[in-house]
């Protein structure tokens, strides 16, 4: 079946640091995969989207990377803040140009940002 | 552009009700998807509709329904609630193949 994986554990870093989270995925070929952001009791947040046939996206202080080979995703924020800190969570989905999607989420992986 | 509205925002029902939730897409966004988050299986999708069509369901059982509206707007429903209905339902527009916008939630406690 298919499984998307983002580390459990909370990601603990010093503000200014880069926080690097991974998304890996098994039994899927996704067309293209998201990130987004959570914050407690609110809806996830978009943040980037990056297709199959490119191998990096950036803005701003972030950016993503997509492995087919490895099946992964890399999600960096850079110069980190401690207003960086939420839940980041993956999406995987087989777009269609008809407007069909059903994205797949990872269980997402919170991020700390100490001073 | 106002964002995706949901109502209620909170909600509190006993096991055997039912329930309705409703959501207001971003203005000209056709698609509309539902999802259900919880702490232990976290962000499950629901179903998703385009111009009144359900495009694909997740694998929920046939207690939850939905349907969407000439306005695009939607709604779900939950019928004969169980305990583990408690969660966090979202609802999310956007335009083909693009990145969803989600709303605020409505949070169901059913007890």
């Amino acid at each position: 079946s298919q499984k998307i994986e983002q580390n459990s554990e909370a990601l603990n870093i010093q503000e200014g640091k880069t926080a690097t989270l991974t998304c890996n995925y098994t039994n899927y070929s996704p067309a293209y995969l998201q990130w987004y952001r959570q914050d407690p009791g609110r809806g996830p947040v978009f943040l980037l989207l990056i297709r199959e046939n490119e191998k990096e996206k950036r803005k701003e202080r972030l950016k993503v990377t997509f492995d087919t080979t490895l099946k992964q995703s890399l999600f960096h924020i850079t110069a980190s803040q401690p207003a960086d800190s939420a839940t980041y969570l993956c999406a995987l989905a087989r777009a269609k140009n008809t407007g069909f999607q059903k994205l797949v989420f990872g269980t997402g992986t919170r991020l700390l940002v100490s001073p | 552009k106002a964002g995706v509205t949901q109502t209620p925002r909170y909600l509190i029902k006993t096991r055997g009700q039912q329930v309705t939730l409703s959501c207001s897409p971003i203005s000209g966004h056709r698609s509309v998807s539902w999802y259900q988050q919880t702490p232990g299986q976290g962000l499950q999708f629901l179903f998703e509709y385009f111009s009144e069509t359900q495009r694909n369901k997740g694998n929920f059982p046939g207690r939850f329904s939905g349907r969407q509206f000439s306005n695009s707007r939607s709604e779900m429903n939950v019928s004969t609630l169980e305990l583990g209905d408690s969660a966090l339902y979202l609802c999310a527009s956007s335009l083909p193949g693009n990145e969803q916008f989600f709303g605020p939630g409505t949070r169901l406690t059913v007890l």
